[in-house]
């Protein structure tokens, strides 16, 4: 069965600290990978794709991939407050079929 | 509107209740997708539709029946659920024949049923 796994946290920062959220997946085939924020009682976000190995930067947000590890990252630098929410990962396996992990939740302290 | 939309965004309903949630896409996407959501679950993927045909359907209980009448608009008709079935519905769309298939969510039906 395809996964992706994520620590659930939570992740706690202090407001300003560089934020590193983790994730892990089994589809070695998999191609395109996203990072989705959820704040409580909300609908999920996209705030980040990457697809090719490497670094990915926007803004405040670095996304990283490593196919060889089957591993991606995000990185929030200068943590806010308004950053606390929960981060979720998602792979696309193909065929239209997206796998979700938990999610990890992040809290960013004034 | 823009985005995605979804109505109603909360619904309460007895186990014998007939009731439908409705999507709505303003993106010009071509693909349209139903979630489930649970409390400390991942979300899971039930149904995909791609230029209005289903392409996915994840092992989904007949109680939950889907339609797609277009490529904007989505339903999700719910008969005889189970307390079990309380959860966030979501919708999402995304262009289905690129290659990156990046998802946009709408607010999703928070449901619950007694």
């Amino acid at each position: 069965q395809k996964e992706v796994e994520q620590n659930s946290g939570p992740l706690s920062v202090p407001e300003g600290a560089i934020a590193s959220l983790n994730c892990t997946y089994s589809d070695r085939g998999s191609q395109s990978f996203f990072w989705y924020r959820q704040y409580s009682g909300k609908s999920p976000e996209l705030i980040m794709s990457i697809y090719s190995n490497g670094d990915k930067e926007d803004g405040r947000f670095t996304a990283q991939l490593n196919k060889a590890s089957q591993y991606v990252s995000l990185l929030i630098r200068d943590s806010q407050p308004s950053d606390s929410a929960t981060y979720l990962c998602a792979v696309d396996t193909g065929g239209f079929k997206t796998i979700f992990g938990a999610g990890t939740r992040l809290f960013v302290k004034a | 509107e823009t985005g995605v939309t979804q109505t109603p965004r909360h619904l309460v309903m007895g186990m014998t209740n007939k009731k439908s949630l409705k999507c709505e896409q303003h993106l010009g996407h071509n693909a349209m997708y139903w979630y489930k959501q649970s409390a400390k679950k991942p979300l899971e993927l039930m149904f995909v539709y791609s230029l209005e045909e289903r392409v996915e359907n994840n092992s989904v209980p007949s109680r939950f029946s889907p339609e797609c009448p277009n490529s904007s608009h989505l339903f999700l008709h719910l008969h005889t659920l189970q307390p079990e079935d309380s959860a966030l519905y979501l919708c999402a769309s995304s262009q289905g024949d690129s290659s990156y298939n990046e998802q946009f969510f709408g607010p999703g039906t928070r449901l619950t049923v007694l």
